[in-house]
């Protein structure tokens, strides 16, 4: 079946560094892929999202590029902000269904 | 309204009791789903529904959890005699209709964290 899997966190980097988030997925096709983020006490909010391959989704700084080939969807951002502090969740719907699979989640700690 | 609205936030219950969590949803949004963030673990998916029929109740962990939704709009996730494993954050997602499919994309609430003492 479908799934998405996450690196590890928690990542801890000091303000200005350049960050990447792991993702890779498998899918049955060429799902969308999305990345939500959950900022503390807070529910989840679509940061980026790419809909076909080798598209990419950005905001906010964030970045990320809908490999096919390596099925990736990695998530970066050149330059990390205390205020980036965040859980980030990298998705995709399952095919023929109305669910959404989600990797478990990277807890990012950025330091002043 | 604005946005996916939860209600409680927090609540604290003791085991054996039951409780009630409530989605609005995003005004217009036919399609609504309920799943819950265990710590430490990605978002498991519960139920989901489609104006106020629930095609697939498969993701309910077991026969103590229920949830209906009256009038397209509101759902309630109920939970009848918790145990300390139902201790979560419950999130509720809305989208427009995705015929069936996950299409469109979904919009969370900020969740009511459960606690089961």
């Amino acid at each position: 079946g479908d799934s998405v899997t996450q690196m590890e966190g928690p990542v801890t980097l000091s303000e200005e560094a350049f960050l990447t988030i792991n993702c890779t997925y498998t899918a049955t096709g060429y799902p969308s892929l999305f990345w939500y983020v959950q900022y503390p006490g807070e529910g989840l909010q679509l940061l980026l999202k790419a809909t076909k391959a080798d598209d990419k989704g950005s905001n906010k700084g964030f970045e990320a590029t809908y490999r096919k080939e390596t099925t990736s969807f990695h998530l970066e951002k050149g330059s990390v902000q205390v205020s980036d502090s965040a859980v980030y969740f990298c998705a995709l719907p399952e095919s023929g269904t109305y669910k959404y699979i989600f990797g478990t989640g990277t807890r990012l700690k950025v330091l002043a | 309204g604005a946005g996916v609205s939860q209600s409680p936030s927090n609540k604290v219950t003791e085991k054996g009791k039951d409780v009630e969590l409530r989605c609005d949803p995003i005004s217009g949004h036919t399609a609504l789903y309920w799943y819950r963030q265990s710590l430490g673990q990605g978002l498991e998916f519960l139920i989901y529904f489609q104006g106020n029929s629930a095609p697939d109740k498969s993701g309910l962990p077991s026969d103590r959890f229920s949830a209906e939704r009256t009038g397209g709009s509101v759902s309630t996730l109920t939970i009848q005699r918790t145990q300390q494993e139902d201790s979560a954050v419950y999130l509720c997602a809305s989208s427009w209709s995705s015929g069936g499919l996950a299409k469109n994309i979904q919009y969370f609430g900020a969740g009511t964290r459960l606690s089961v003492l």
